[in-house]
């Protein structure tokens, strides 16, 4: 299976500071990395796929990077409402999985 | 609209069997698979398995293989998921979840998630 190693597991940042979160693979998934936001008690919300591409309706603020193994989330301006925990999700290989998850709060 | 509308939440004892349903709505069931994915209180998210919604093949993850069964009822557009021999650690939301196209890739659409508690 492939192990994929999320960091932080939680940070605290001001609103409009720039926020990045990194994944990393254990083996070369090319660019087949996904990341979700999830508030308390909902369901996980797409972000970004393949690594780098906006899901429609995501505001710009967001973004992704990286291949192979190195990948990053960035939240260019933290906004109040981006607090919730973020997971990295590969699909290279059955079975899929995901990162640890990072939890984001406002200092 | 299009969404997956799960059962409600289920209180188990060890030992029992769950069954849990997402009916989907809205698009052609047929055209897409269905995963399912896991998190207990607190933690992280584990992706359980996928069952094609136009054959019916499954792809299940080593850790549930022996314990886990998907199905589909295409007359009603509802995947089925199907945990036997509950244990303690089972206690988790359990979430279908629909990719992009027909194989487990990124998931656009999420059921609202259905609870289970397994206890004595």
């Amino acid at each position: 299976d492939i192990q994929m190693t999320q960091s932080p597991s939680s940070l605290s940042a001001s609103v409009g500071d720039r926020v990045t979160i990194t994944c990393q693979a254990s083996q070369d998934i090319t660019s087949s990395l996904n990341w979700y936001q999830q508030k308390p008690g909902k369901a996980p919300n797409l972000l970004i796929y393949d690594a780098s591409n906006l899901e429609s309706g995501v505001p710009s603020r967001f973004s992704g990077s990286g291949s192979e193994t190195d990948f990053a989330f960035t939240i260019s301006s933290l906004q109040p409402e981006d607090i919730a925990t973020y997971f990295c999700q590969q699909y290279d290989s059955l079975p899929l999985t995901f990162g640890g998850g990072t939890k984001v709060g406002i200092k | 609209q299009v969404e997956l509308v799960q059962s409600g939440g289920e209180e188990k004892k060890p030992g029992a069997s769950v069954k849990v349903s997402c009916q989907a709505s809205g698009y052609i069931f047929t055209n897409y698979g269905i995963s399912w994915v896991r998190q207990a209180p607190g933690q992280g998210l584990e992706w359980m398995g996928w069952i094609s919604a136009y054959n019916g093949a499954t792809d299940y993850a080593q850790k549930f293989q022996d314990r886990v069964t998907m199905t589909t009822d295409t007359s009603t557009s509802t995947v089925y998921m199907e945990l036997r021999s509950l244990r303690s650690d089972d206690t988790a939301v359990y979430y279908c979840a629909r990719p992009s196209g027909s194989y487990p890739s990124y998931f656009v659409l999420w059921g609202q998630g259905t609870l289970v508690t397994v206890s004595s």
